[in-house]
Order: structure tokens, then C-alpha cells, then sequence
């Protein structure tokens, strides 16, 4: 069964440090999400591509984020520097191509769960 | 006030009972509403999906849904131990994805 990929699957870093994550989305799926879960909560969106083009990043904090997906298919998420505030469990989903305008189904990775101490 | 309200719980429940959770929004642009499960360590998985008002069931869950009062519920009859999980409410308008606090559900064998 075809899943979404991510690693690393966890991550212990000292603040100030850079970090990142990446995820391969399913084969076909055009559209990708990373999202971010600190613990107790829901997860909250970062950033959307749709194919290798950003579609939404509001709430991604552009001073210390950044995100990548070159070729439209695999993607990377990077925090540099940091924050303790950082630690949290970071999502990547994708959904099929044709269904971005719908309430289909994401198809979620199993998360890159980061401690910054 | 977040768009959308869950209440966190944590819920413990024994075997064989049924288990109601739910969820308020405050945005009348939804219309798709997904209940999501999220096993410890590990991502969520869609559990069902319903657009627009109404009700669905799919073996021992059933969810409902009120746009009238911005109100969705998921029940799970006949709950067993391996339903024990946190289970996020997930609304959208268009493209973007809103989910609850996620509530925690304990089944007790």
C-alpha cells in the first residue's frame, strides 16, 4: 500500500541549530502539506504546494522556516535557528491531483517528531 | 476564538459502551467535515467524511452532521479497546483543512 514518507522519525536538536525534515507523498499526488501538531493540540497547517508551487503559507514563520519542493515531488521543511518552542510533531500530507478544491481525503505520514532542548 | 471547538477530554469508557464525541465551528463556509483517528506516534488516517448536512454510517460509526447549529458529532457503538485513540474533528471551505484539538478516547477492557 502506497504511503507517504518521512524522516527522520525523530529528532533531538539544541536550540539554535538548524533542522530539517523531508516527505515523499504518495506517486501521483500533486498536492503536498506540512503540518505542524504540538502535543494535546490539532494539527495546524504550515505551508501547501501544489506541484512544486506554494499555494499557501500564511501561517509558516518566514524568519525561521522555509520550505522546498523542487521538482514537485519530494519536499523539505527546514528550521534554522531553532526555538524551544519549535518542539512538535511535524506532518506532511498529500492528497491526489483534481481533488484540491474538495474535501478529499490527506493521506498522512507518520510524522518527524522534534525536541529542542 | 478558534474556528473550530473540540473538547480535549481525555474520555475513558469500558467495553461495549458508545462512545459520543463532537465538535462546534464557528465558519458557515464548511462543507466538508472529517472525522480523523490518530493513533499514538503515528499520523492521522481518515476514519469518514461527510459533505454538507446529514448523517452517515459505516459499521460502528456514525457520524452526523448540523450546519444549522455548526455542530458535527461521531459516534462509535459497540467501542472496543482497539478504538482507543485521539480522534480529530477536520472541516474545509475550498482547500484548507481546520481540525479540532483532537479528543483522546480510552476504551477499558
Amino acid at each position: 500500500e502506497a504511503e507517504v514518507a518521512q524522516s527522520p522519525r525523530y529528532k533531538i536538536t539544541e536550540k539554535s541549530q538548524a533542522v530539517a525534515f523531508w516527505c515523499d507523498p504518495i506517486s501521483g499526488h500533486a498536492t503536498l502539506y506540512w503540518y505542524r501538531q504540538i502535543l494535546g493540540q490539532g494539527p495546524e497547517l504550515l505551508v501547501q504546494f501544489q506541484d512544486e508551487s506554494v499555494v499557501d503559507d500564511s501561517q509558516l514563520p518566514k524568519d525561521r522556516f522555509s520550505a522546498e519542493r523542487l521538482k514537485g515531488v519530494d519536499s523539505t521543511l527546514k528550521i534554522q535557528p531553532a526555538e524551544l518552542g519549535d518542539s512538535a510533531m511535524y506532518l506532511c500530507a498529500s492528497r491526489p491531483a483534481g481533488t484540491s478544491g474538495s474535501g478529499g481525503e490527506l493521506f498522512f505520514g507518520e510524522g518527524s517528531r522534534l525536541t529542542v532542548l | 476564538q478558534k474556528e473550530v471547538e473540540q473538547d480535549p477530554g481525555p474520555l475513558s469508557v469500558p467495553e461495549g459502551a458508545i462512545v459520543s464525541l463532537n465538535c462546534t465551528y464557528s465558519n458557515s463556509a464548511f462543507q466538508y467535515f472529517m472525522w480523523y483517528r490518530q493513533y499514538s506516534r503515528k499520523g492521522p488516517e481518515l476514519l469518514m467524511y461527510t459533505y454538507s448536512s446529514g448523517n452517515k454510517e459505516d459499521g460502528r460509526f456514525t457520524a452526523q452532521v448540523d450546519k444549522s447549529s455548526k455542530y458535527i458529532s461521531l459516534f462509535i457503538r459497540d467501542s472496543q479497546p482497539s478504538d482507543s485513540a485521539t480522534y480529530l474533528c477536520a472541516m474545509s471551505a475550498e482547500y484548507k483543512l481546520s481540525f479540532g484539538a483532537g479528543t483522546t478516547v480510552t476504551v477499558r477492557a
